[in-house]
């Protein structure tokens, strides 16, 4: 499978914990975004990424937040001091930049459950 | 004017129907406007997307009619599955920026 996978697929947290999730991109996409879903919504931005460089953040990315992409090819995203308001799917996607570069494929998502 | 508002909330067909979903716009900036399908505890799946240029894209059972002086576009879905029964999101994004904003979903069931 070629898609955009993501892991772990669900993790449950305490409230205060750290937790962090991995995205793994269609493997000739440069273009890497992040999303947040929550039940009965659409997906909302949260910040994407153009290689290495992260290239703009929503202001639902608090200062919890942090996003990297270090080589250009995976990337993480960490929360830290979880709170139950952070309880959500947490969607990657990729697109190759381009004329056809706005085509964003998503992945499977991770459900995040803070208790 | 960042928003994109989505109806119905959810939909019911039998099968062979033709459900259609509508959406609208006030940011005359947008210029993608994607559709996406989603199955529980899956990511969304993209269908079919459309720009301003045109006013119908097909692409097998599924069809994008766009009225840009209205800010308007919908979704048909020809003789629908029962297969079809997702949650469907438009979206659009703007030339130059790269987010999608998302409508909050209509929820289709087609009955057998």
């Amino acid at each position: 499978d070629t898609g955009v996978s993501q892991n772990p697929r669900h993790k449950i947290t305490k409230r205060g914990q750290n937790v962090t999730f991995r995205c793994d991109p269609i493997s000739e996409h440069n273009r890497l975004y992040w999303y947040r879903q929550t039940l009965g919504q659409g997906p909302e931005f949260l910040t994407y990424f153009q290689n290495e460089a992260q290239l703009e953040k929503s202001r639902l990315l608090s200062d919890r937040f942090s996003a990297e992409r270090p080589k250009g090819s995976f990337s993480t995203l960490e929360i830290q001091r979880t709170e139950q308001g952070d309880s959500a799917m947490y969607l990657c996607a990729s697109s190759l930049a381009g004329l056809a570069g706005v085509e964003q494929y998503f992945g499977p998502g991770t459900r995040l459950t803070v208790t | 004017q960042q928003q994109v508002k989505q109806s119905p909330q959810s939909l019911i067909v039998q099968k062979g129907g033709i459900p259609i979903i509508n959406c609208a716009y006030e940011n005359t900036a947008f210029d993608y406007f994607p559709w996406y399908q989603q199955f529980p505890g899956k990511g969304p799946a993209l269908l079919i997307a459309i720009r301003p240029d045109v006013s119908e894209k097909k692409e097998g059972r599924f069809t994008i009619s766009f009225n840009k002086s209205a800010k308007q576009f919908s979704l048909h879905i020809m003789d629908s599955q029962p297969g079809d029964s997702a949650t469907y999101f438009c979206a659009a994004s703007m030339a130059g920026f790269q987010k999608l904003v998302f409508g909050t979903g209509t929820r289709l069931l087609v009955s057998p």
